[in-house]
């Protein structure tokens, strides 16, 4: 058990256009889910934590107006990148918390922003 | 702060070799120290240690903590060149019950063959 999914795990989009990323727990249900991203040879940056039935807490620096989180279920959770620019080409990564602090990952999207 | 510390940043070993990865913290609260695997995909989950000196293993990869010392290590024998990746060390953060990981800056293992 403890599978996350992620869709889509590609996309291309011109400068402009919004993309949304789902992130599902398969198997279990996940109150807390994470967004992060991921920069080539960079670490993971926390973006987000969303709970679900409430607002998203973002981290610093990370602008709640671009990047708009839902977490509608409890197997849920969406990031919408509005009005994509090329500097938000990235590797977008969610996480499902499951059982004390384990998180599992998703297998990511890789969004390249034209 | 809540801080972790990974050692070495990288490292390079031929096939059938032995690893020992380090990993240091320190956190307010201590509950649990996880360690992750990172390919070119997302990180996938390797264990989760609460205890001190209770080794977990899973085929040729173990890892056990020290709550005294504050550290963990994770180990990989016989190598094979599809253990190469990012290996993460996290610990969740001390304040509060939000989830959150704090996570070291990773080892780049790399396995010749």
């Amino acid at each position: 058990g403890a599978v996350v999914s992620q869709h889509p795990s590609w996309v291309i989009c011109k400068s402009g256009t919004s993309v949304k990323i789902e992130c599902r727990s398969l198997d279990f249900q996940a109150t807390t889910m994470f967004w992060y991203r991921q920069f080539p040879k960079q670490s993971l940056m926390l973006m987000a934590t969303s709970n679900e039935g409430s607002k998203a807490t973002y981290e610093q620096g990370v602008e709640k107006d671009k990047f708009l989180i839902n977490h509608a279920s409890l197997t849920l959770s969406t990031l919408t990148v509005t009005s994509a620019h090329p500097e938000d080409s990235s590797f977008y990564i969610c996480s499902a918390r499951r059982l004390q602090e384990t998180q599992y990952f998703g297998p990511g999207t890789r969004l390249l922003v034209l | 702060e809540d801080k972790v510390v990974q050692s070495p940043l990288s490292l390079v070993v031929h096939e059938g070799d032995t690893v020992t990865l380090n990993c240091s913290y320190e956190v307010t609260n201590f509950r649990s120290l996880l360690w992750y695997k990172q390919e070119k995909k997302a990180p996938t989950f390797l264990f989760m240690l609460t205890s001190s000196g209770i080794e977990k293993k899973s085929g040729r990869l173990s890892s056990i903590l020290d709550k005294k010392e504050l550290f963990s290590i994770l180990n990989i024998t016989a190598t094979q060149t599809g253990d190469s990746a990012i290996y993460l060390c996290a610990v969740p953060e001390g304040s509060g019950n939000t989830g959150k990981l704090i996570f070291g800056q990773g080892t780049t293992l790399q396995v010749k063959p």
